[in-house]
């Protein structure tokens, strides 16, 4: 069963931000929200992570809801280099944390 | 340079002729894994291992084997290959609990 759910795609305009949605409705309290990231078939790329509080760090900003059901990823000034497969995961529970499921992530396509 | 390392990157070879694909990484990690991507499948876990001597079966584990005799290597091994094993493969590493960092990729061809 997919435990979260992304847009299957979306454009942005080099420059600008762009914000990345994911509903994981299911999710429980002892898990956190994981985004990765991956280029045109290279290996994933860690970006942020987060359980209840926003996060930032250099590449990106991670927004969880207060009733952690949903989250937002933002880039805050998208570059050609951004161009990729963006995934939302929610770590398998405390005693599978190594297995990470992917689901079909969101492409993100930006545009000069 | 901190990183995870795959050998070969691209293979094409012919079903039942037994291949291992190698995976290192230099940054001590405890956990390692394999991964296969396919179309319309995304990435799916193929072994673990928590420790040396430490390995476990994840989602997709038949036709596979793995080792883990030193902590720095995690090799898969394909016994007799099959087509269906024509797939895009990454190893990753991490420490216990925290962030995975994947390797580049290795492309199968199983003909």
């Amino acid at each position: 069963d997919a435990k979260t759910t992304q847009p299957p795609s979306m454009d942005c305009a080099e420059g600008r931000a762009a914000n990345l949605p994911c509903n994981h409705s299911t999710i429980s309290g002892n898990e956190y929200v994981y985004w990765y990231r991956q280029i045109h078939s290279q290996g994933p790329q860690y970006i942020i992570h987060g359980l209840k509080n926003n996060e930032t760090n250099e590449m990106a900003s991670l927004i969880i809801t207060e009733d952690r059901k949903s989250s937002t990823l933002i880039l805050p000034h998208a570059t050609l280099r951004d161009t990729a497969v963006y995934y939302c995961i929610v770590r398998v529970g405390t005693d599978s944390w190594g297995k990470l499921q992917f689901g079909a992530g969101t492409q993100v396509v930006v545009t000069p | 340079e901190a990183q995870v390392t795959q050998n070969p990157r691209y293979l094409i070879t012919v079903t039942g002729k037994k291949l291992t694909v190698t995976c290192s990484q230099n940054m001590n990690h405890e956990y390692m894994s394999w991964y296969r991507q396919d179309p319309g499948l995304g990435l799916r876990q193929i072994y673990y291992s928590m420790n040396v001597e430490v390995t476990d079966k994840g989602d997709v584990p038949e036709g596979y084997k793995v080792s883990r005799k030193e902590k720095r290597n995690f090799p898969l091994i394909l016994e007799s290959p099959s087509p269906n094993q024509t797939s895009l493969y990454f190893c990753a590493s991490s420490r216990v609990d925290e962030t995975q960092y994947f390797g580049p990729g290795t492309r199968l061809l199983v003909l």
